[in-house]
């Protein structure tokens, strides 16, 4: 069992739909977690960062936090065509870049117009 | 601000060629990482450094990996010989600032070895 579960879909949605995106992972020691998008032959590209449990709000995107479940989750309101990317989790134990991530395997999502 | 560099974008070799990546990380960051990504997968790590030290290097194939950072700045990762199985895209990221955990990535090296 890999530390970090992503489903890698696709995951197909209509335009304007909410999109919810997770992951769970086994180490309890993770405290930092992150949500990374990746266009197609291009690097990841940081979209939200929470610490420890909880919620956190972005303009149209909310990351939930549950540690004591070691679930993640990322949901993306009024969903557009050119949020059509893969998206990938991704944790730490220590912050101030004091060790490496840890991803999941990435999920694709399709935003049909 | 520029972001991560990285250069070559591609790189095609055959099989027990050397090949070497290279990446200028964001100004001002100390911290630079290596990490590979296979097709389908997330970036696994490869190797960290603060400034000019490597301290973390546990998951570097070290017999055919190697990596410097000279002057703390740009760093190189070379592979020496590849095989078919190294083929994958390269991702360097830089963070900066302690008590912040954000990466930022550059667009990567695809290599593949024939």
């Amino acid at each position: 069992q890999k530390e970090v579960e992503q489903d890698p879909g696709p995951l197909s949605v209509p335009e304007g739909a909410i999109v919810s995106l997770n992951c769970t992972y086994s180490n309890s020691a993770f405290q930092y977690f992150m949500w990374y998008r990746q266009y197609s032959r291009k690097g990841p590209e940081l979209l939200m960062y929470t610490y420890s449990s909880g919620n956190k709000e972005d303009g149209r995107f909310t990351a939930q936090v549950d540690k004591s479940s070691k679930y993640i989750s990322l949901f993306i309101r009024d969903s557009q065509p050119s949020d059509s990317a893969t998206y990938l989790c991704a944790m730490s134990a220590q912050g101030g870049g004091a060790d490496g991530l840890t991803f999941g395997k990435g999920t694709h999502l399709i935003i049909q117009p | 601000e520029a972001g991560v560099v990285q250069s070559p974008r591609y790189k095609i070799i055959e099989k027990k060629q050397p090949v070497a990546f290279w990446c200028n990380p964001i100004s001002g960051h100390n911290t630079l990482y290596w990490y590979r990504q296979n097709l389908g997968q997330g970036p696994e790590l490869l190797i960290r450094y603060e400034n000019e030290e490597a301290v973390d290097d546990s998951q570097l194939p070290k017999d055919r990996f190697s990596a410097e950072r000279l002057k703390g700045v740009d760093s190189t990762l070379k592979i020496q010989p590849a095989e078919l199985g190294d083929s994958a895209v390269y991702l360097c990221a830089s963070s900066g600032g302690r008590g912040l955990n954000t990466q930022y990535f550059g667009p990567g090296t695809r290599l593949t070895v024939l």
